[in-house]
């Protein structure tokens, strides 16, 4: 079945270092990629999505590239916050998006040091 | 404007005792997923309703799970006879349609928590 691998955590990063957390994905059909924060004592939210292969997702300064030769759909930030603090989910939608609904990789514990 | 709410935020039950979680979607969404986050497991989806209807039942883990939507709106997970292993955080979504291309919004959590 459909599923999602993610680089296992917890990642620690100096403040303004470079980001990027691994992400490939197994799918039949071509369902749509995401990118989920869920900030500490908050709930899950989108961050980014991309619909379609090299299609790139951006929001606050995070960008990922549905890259679909190598089924992979990695997150990167050129210069981390301590406020980036969090814990990652990369996800895909099931059923090749027909429902919607979502697959999670197992989450990615981000902590950024002043 | 409001979001997806879920009550309760805690709950602690005893092992064999029945459950319901409730959730309240955005208004005027129709679309409603229910999810679960366990440490072992990460984050499993359960099952999705558009409008009061629920095609896809398959991500329940057992019969003692159940859910229903009235109204196109507030839904119930029911866990009956509950095991130590249904101790999770339960998440609720909704969104405009059921087709990837909507987000989807994610409420609180519900951390049921087994003894």
């Amino acid at each position: 079945g459909d599923s999602v691998t993610q680089m296992e955590g917890p990642v620690t990063l100096s403040e303004e270092a470079f980001l990027t957390i691994n992400c490939t994905y197994t799918a039949t059909g071509y369902p749509s990629l995401f990118w989920y924060v869920q900030y500490p004592g908050e709930g899950l939210q989108l961050l980014l999505k991309a619909t379609k292969a090299d299609d790139k997702g951006s929001n606050k300064g995070f960008e990922a590239t549905y890259r679909k030769e190598t089924t992979s759909f990695h997150l990167e930030k050129g210069s981390v916050q301590v406020s980036d603090s969090a814990v990652y989910f990369c996800a895909l939608s099931g059923y090749g998006g027909s429902q919607g609904n979502l697959i999670f990789g197992k989450g990615t514990k981000l902590s950024v040091k002043p | 404007g409001a979001g997806v709410s879920q009550s309760p935020s805690n709950k602690v039950t005893e092992k064999g005792k029945d459950v319901e979680l409730r959730c309240d979607p955005i208004s005027g969404h129709t679309a409603l997923y229910w999810y679960r986050q366990s440490l072992g497991q990460g984050l499993e989806f359960l099952i999705y309703f558009q409008g009061n209807s629920a095609p896809d039942k398959s991500g329940l883990p057992s019969d003692r799970f159940s859910a229903e939507r009235t109204g196109g709106s507030v839904s119930t997970l029911t866990i009956q006879r509950t095991q130590q292993e249904d101790s999770a955080v339960y998440l609720c979504a909704s969104s405009l349609g059921s087709i990837d291309s909507y987000e989807q919004y994610f409420g609180p959590g519900t951390r049921l928590t087994v003894t």
